[in-house]
């Protein structure tokens, strides 16, 4: 099966500017997970959803960062304006359900100058 | 509220030697999942191994093997003749309606 895909790979931008980042999980995973991961520490929640539904996004700083999973399979997350401190790397994973292993794409590392 | 601990920051073992990798958590729940995920520099998060704590048969995947115990909140991971290729940062996590993470042990292979 295809896994999670995540695009771009990488993206440099000022502050200021908004970026946004795809992801494309694994077909009929209705669980869809977006995680900041800062140089040597573990993911942090972003955002979770459950098929349409963004059931836990406490984490998403919302003056800044959007989500959004139209019919339930991609999922776009912008950041705008994006600030120096966001400079990261995005993850996205989905799971069948909540409870099952998670499957990760290959992230996103933003840098903002 | 649920936390994970991995105390060893970073870890080396010669190539084909084994190695352990800790993990406790603080739960009050008594059904729960607990995995390892390992990391590697391409930065794409894969599992390892996955326990559910109902079972108290240890779970294996090939090389790699977890000691779980339940009582002492302990889930550590041991990897037998180790491999270049297990080179990765670590990470331990614990579930139940919200997955906790640990901070990771970069684990290093020496030749």
């Amino acid at each position: 099966e295809a896994g999670v895909v995540q695009s771009p790979r990488y993206k440099i931008i000022e502050k200021k500017q908004p970026v946004a980042f795809w992801c494309n999980p694994i077909s009929g995973h209705n669980t869809l997970y977006w995680y900041r991961q800062n140089l040597g520490q573990g993911p942090e929640l972003l955002i979770r959803y459950e098929n349409e539904e963004a059931v836990d996004d406490s984490q998403l700083p919302k003056d800044r960062f959007s989500a959004e999973r139209l019919k339930g399979v991609d999922s776009t997350l912008k950041i705008q304006p994006a600030e120096l401190g966001d400079s990261a790397v995005y993850l996205c994973a989905s799971s069948y359900r909540y409870n099952s292993p998670l499957h990760f794409g290959n992230g996103t590392r933003l840098t903002v100058t | 509220a649920q936390t994970v601990t991995q105390s060893q920051p970073e870890m080396s073992v010669q190539e084909a030697e084994t190695v352990t990798l800790s993990c406790t958590y603080d739960t009050s729940e008594s059904d729960y999942y607990l995995f390892w995920y390992k990391q590697p520099p391409s930065r794409q998060m894969i599992l390892v191994i996955r326990q559910e704590a109902y079972k108290q048969q240890n779970a294996t995947e090939n090389r790699f093997s977890v000691n779980f115990q339940k009582a002492a909140k302990s889930f550590s991971l041991k990897i037998s003749d180790s491999q270049l290729g297990d080179a990765a940062m670590y990470f331990c996590a614990y579930s139940n309606y919200q997955l906790i993470w640990g901070a990771g042990t970069k684990l290093i292979i020496k030749p």
